[in-house]
């Protein structure tokens, strides 16, 4: 089976410059979700989707940041304009479905690092 | 969404069981006790989860108290690859994954 697939791998940008994130998913999975982790620190959800809707984007810098899983697939993530502080590592991740009563298990994708001068 | 807390870092060698405990005072009825692990330029992969008493997989153990608010994961005579984050989470069904620093396990030869 196919894992999350994510590109670029690795992104360095000037501050004001835009950029943007590709993810997709395993196959077959209906949730996906954009987490940043910046270094030293766990990953935070920016963003989950269950198809091509916005389930949860309360921790989305909406000012800047945006989201798009137009078929309920591929995604994208971008960043405009791009601040230092956005100096993180991107991951997306994938995982069946919304129900079911257990923690639903995420797969992760291997992440984009982004730098930000 | 309970907090979650565990050590900030451990040490070990090779060979020997490590025993990482999380600490969730608040957890709910309902919710699941789930690890992930991390290795460095990787995201997170699940470990294992577990509700209550004892949940083994090929990887590593989970104990959980009768009163479920705190939890163990077990890994036994590890090796130098697993090296690594590992973070404790609490919740359940379709809510966020609301990860914490983690542990930084260090295994020496």
């Amino acid at each position: 089976e196919a894992g999350v697939a994510q590109s670029p791998r690795y992104k360095i940008i000037e501050k004001r410059q835009s950029v943007a994130f590709w993810c997709n998913p395993i196959s077959g999975h209906a949730t996906l979700y954009w987490y940043q982790q910046i270094l030293g620190q766990g990953p935070k959800l920016l963003i989950q989707f269950q198809n091509n809707g916005v389930v949860d984007d309360s921790q989305l810098p909406k000012d800047r940041f945006s989201a798009e899983r137009l078929k309920g697939v591929d995604s994208t993530l971008k960043i405009q304009p791009a601040k230092l502080e956005d100096s993180a590592v991107y991951l997306c991740a994938s995982s069946f479905s919304l129900q079911g009563v257990t923690l639903n298990e995420q797969y992760f994708g291997p992440g984009t690092r982004l730098t930000v001068t | 969404l309970a907090k979650t807390t565990q050590p900030i870092s451990m040490d070990s060698y090779e060979g020997q069981e490590v025993n990482i405990t999380c600490s969730h005072n608040n957890i709910a009825t309902n919710d699941y006790i789930t690890w992930y692990q991390q290795f460095p330029s990787q995201g997170p992969r699940f470990i294992i989860q577990g509700y209550k008493t004892k949940v083994t997989n090929e990887v590593a153990s989970l104990f959980i108290p009768a009163d479920r608010k705190s939890s163990t994961l077990s890994l036994p005579r590890v090796s130098l690859s697993d090296t690594a984050v590992y973070y404790c989470l609490v919740g359940e069904g379709f809510q966020k994954l609301v990860f914490g620093t983690g542990t930084r396990l260090l295994v020496s030869p």
